[in-house]
């Protein structure tokens, strides 16, 4: 089972930024957040990961508490493109095996 | 670069019937992976590789097999058919040590079992 929780729904205006959630109150040291997302019935796509510190991307940013057991993908100016679910994974480096929830569906509003 | 590619992209079969999905990567990947997902849920992992010539099971490997002879192919089979493998079915590669980078997916195979 999937050990992150997510919000299953959130709406956002085009434009804004987008601010999804994540809580993983159990992860482990050795384990990694990751985000991907997946746009109508395509295939999952990477986003951003990160240990401990903040991450940037030229997609989004990831803010990860300092106690690690949640964390925020950031999507700084949104567009109906963005439109998608997304899945936040806990995963050690090198893992062999994603494990998905059941995701959060962000809707971008024009 | 083609990535990972699935063939088919749809496919429906009959109840008992047998077939194979094949999943390709050109980007000499150790890792795949076959990944199913239901109407409304997340992928659930049917099985995985490391590497040719070493496979495992994942989260729901009943009624499926794999092999994987070569780092480019991971052929899934369905041995016998039923309409509970009703899914879009997905693979998935990577290479540890450009983990930076995540998983790669396929585009996805939609198969229905009547």
């Amino acid at each position: 089972d999937a050990k992150t929780t997510q919000p299953p729904s959130m709406d956002c205006a085009e434009g804004r930024a987008a601010n999804l959630p994540c809580n993983h109150s159990t992860i482990s040291g050795n384990e990694y957040v990751y985000w991907y997302r997946q746009i109508h019935s395509q295939g999952p796509q990477y986003i951003i990961h990160g240990l401990k510190n903040n991450e940037t991307n030229e997609m989004a940013s990831l803010i990860i508490t300092e106690d690690r057991k949640s964390s925020t993908l950031i999507l700084p100016h949104a567009t109906l493109r963005d439109t998608a679910v997304y899945y936040c994974i806990e995963q050690v480096w090198g893992a062999q095996k994603l494990v998905f929830g059941q995701g959060t569906r962000l809707t971008i509003n024009p | 670069n083609a990535g990972v590619t699935q063939t088919p992209k749809f496919q429906v079969l009959k109840t008992g019937q047998s077939m194979t999905l094949q999943c390709a990567q050109d980007m000499n990947h150790e890792y795949m992976s076959w990944y199913r997902q239901d109407p409304g849920m997340g992928l659930r992992l049917i099985h995985y590789s490391v590497g040719a010539g070493i496979t495992d099971q994942g989260e729901v490997p009943n009624g499926y097999n794999v092999s994987r002879s070569t780092t480019e192919d991971f052929p899934l089979r369905l041995l016998s058919a039923a309409p509970s493998q009703t899914s879009v079915y997905f693979c998935a590669s990577s290479d540890q040590a450009g983990f930076n980078y995540g998983y790669t997916f396929g585009s996805g195979t939609r198969l229905t079992v009547v």
